[in-house]
């Protein structure tokens, strides 16, 4: 195990709702990174926290939000719910500025948009 | 544009025989490549990963090839067991801003036949 932690573990919402999700790096890495996995496909990437402050965004519109906590946990925001919003959420963590070593990744939390 | 993908989605090999999951890149300006290994439910594991200046490099069982002519990797598995059932990504790691991104492809999933 990689000992990044994430919670919840399933998440079902409405449309319209919003959401918050949860990471615990792993000890020692200050760099936290998420991503969006679709059924089927590889993970995209969502944006990147360093130090507490954002470090590089993918695709993403504006209602995907984050933050990173003192301890280097960190949260992801996702407001106004869309059904393609449908999908597992990863976050990874990794130390070095702006990820720099190998980005390890928790088990996800699989949100389920109604 | 920015793609990462894969030959085969499917492979399905004998245990003991070697198993070869192929990738395709497209972007030359990629600094390293990482090979993950996920399991149903679980985040992605890394696996081994290989620098743009190098042509192989050798891990437990596992031996990953880059052709940087052709813009081709590949991941050998030796000796393939039921435990290396899985999906496998190749990731392509891009210094941009500061920030390592990892692009994904969509994945080979690998089935072992006992």
């Amino acid at each position: 195990e990689t000992g990044v932690t994430q919670s919840p573990t399933h998440l079902i919402k409405t449309r319209g709702q919003q959401v918050t999700l949860r990471c615990s790096s792993q000890s020692g890495h200050n760099t936290v990174s998420w991503y969006q996995q679709a059924l089927g496909q590889g993970p995209q990437f969502i944006f990147q926290y360093y130090r507490e402050e954002e470090n590089g965004r993918g695709n993403f519109p504006p209602r995907f939000s984050g933050l990173q906590f003192p301890n280097y946990s960190s949260e992801l925001n996702v407001n106004a719910l869309e059904l393609d919003d449908s999908a597992l959420y990863l976050c990874a963590s990794s130390s070095g500025q702006g990820g720099a070593d190998t980005q390890y990744f928790g088990p996800g939390t699989r949100l389920t948009v109604l | 544009g920015e793609s990462v993908g894969l030959h085969l989605p499917t492979l399905s090999v004998q245990e003991g025989d070697n198993s070869i999951i192929n990738c395709a890149y497209s972007n030359s300006a990629s600094d390293y490549f990482i090979w993950y290994k996920q399991e149903s439910g679980k985040g992605p594991q890394f696996i081994i990963d290989i620098r743009s200046n190098m042509d192989k490099r050798q891990g437990q069982r596992v031996t990953v090839l880059l052709n940087k002519t052709v813009k081709h990797l590949s991941l050998q598995i030796a000796a393939t067991q039921p435990g290396d059932s899985a999906v496998y990504f190749c990731a392509e790691v891009r210094i941009t801003s500061g920030t390592y991104k990892y692009i994904f492809g969509t994945g080979t999933r690998l089935k072992v036949l006992a």
